[in-house]
């Protein structure tokens, strides 16, 4: 049972340029969930999805961030014009569907994206 | 604001000995709290988990103990073992939210 898969585990563009991020959550997994994480610091939410539907985008920021879980095919999360302060782990979870009830979230191996 | 923080950033221990890793949270409104170890270049992974209408948990070498007036949470982890050696996170969730709030890591180091 393949865990939750993240391509490319790394990344580097040029300020300016775009990134996009994808994430296939674990085998019967309809929840998806995007953290980032900066050097020496915990994870801080950015996004929650569910296929076709973003649920909780509390934690995106208002701009150049997008983010989308399609009937089929991987989660992506986008990020437009990249600056260098955009360099960070990108860590995706995934969740199980369970009506009411708070599950835990496996994590894949992360994107680390470099900004030069 | 809501928060989740560490007491210790970083615990050294001797192999074989125990080690208790603590987490404070300021939400009253959490119910779901979560332990999670990361090793260098990875993912975090998954340790154990608590809900708030308990007092400790047990798996296998690691116990959780929550104690909701004081809001306080630890991990204990028993024998510890070189392979035990990473940052570990603990991590809250407010009811009604499937967000994660992380604290900012303990590393633990075990030394042989």
């Amino acid at each position: 049972n393949a865990g939750v898969m993240q391509n490319p585990r790394h990344l580097v563009r040029r300020r300016g340029q775009e990134a996009r991020l994808r994430c296939s959550p674990m085998k019967g997994h309809s929840h998806v969930y995007w953290y980032r994480q900066l050097p020496e610091e915990g994870l801080k939410f950015m996004v929650y999805l569910q296929k076709e539907n973003i649920i909780d985008e509390s934690g995106m920021p208002k701009e150049r961030f997008s983010a989308e879980f399609p009937k089929e095919g991987p989660s992506i999360l986008r990020i437009q014009q990249v600056v260098r302060g955009d360099s960070a782990a990108y860590f995706c979870a995934s969740s199980p569907r369970q009506q009411g009830v708070t599950t835990e979230q496996y994590f894949g191996p992360g994107t680390r994206l470099t900004v030069t | 604001g809501e928060s989740v923080g560490l007491h210790l950033p970083t615990l050294s221990v001797q192999e074989g000995d125990n080690s208790i890793i603590n987490c404070a949270y300021s939400n009253s409104a959490s119910d779901y709290f979560i332990w999670y170890k990361q090793e260098s270049g990875k993912g975090p992974q998954f340790i154990i988990d608590i809900r708030s209408n308990m007092d400790k948990r047990q798996g296998q070498r690691v116990t959780v103990l929550l104690n909701k007036t004081v809001k306080h949470l630890s991990l204990q982890i028993a024998a510890t073992q070189p392979g035990d050696s990473a940052v570990y996170f603990c991590a809250e969730n407010k009811a009604g939210r499937r967000a994660l709030t992380f604290g900012s890591g303990t590393r633990l180091q075990v030394q042989p």
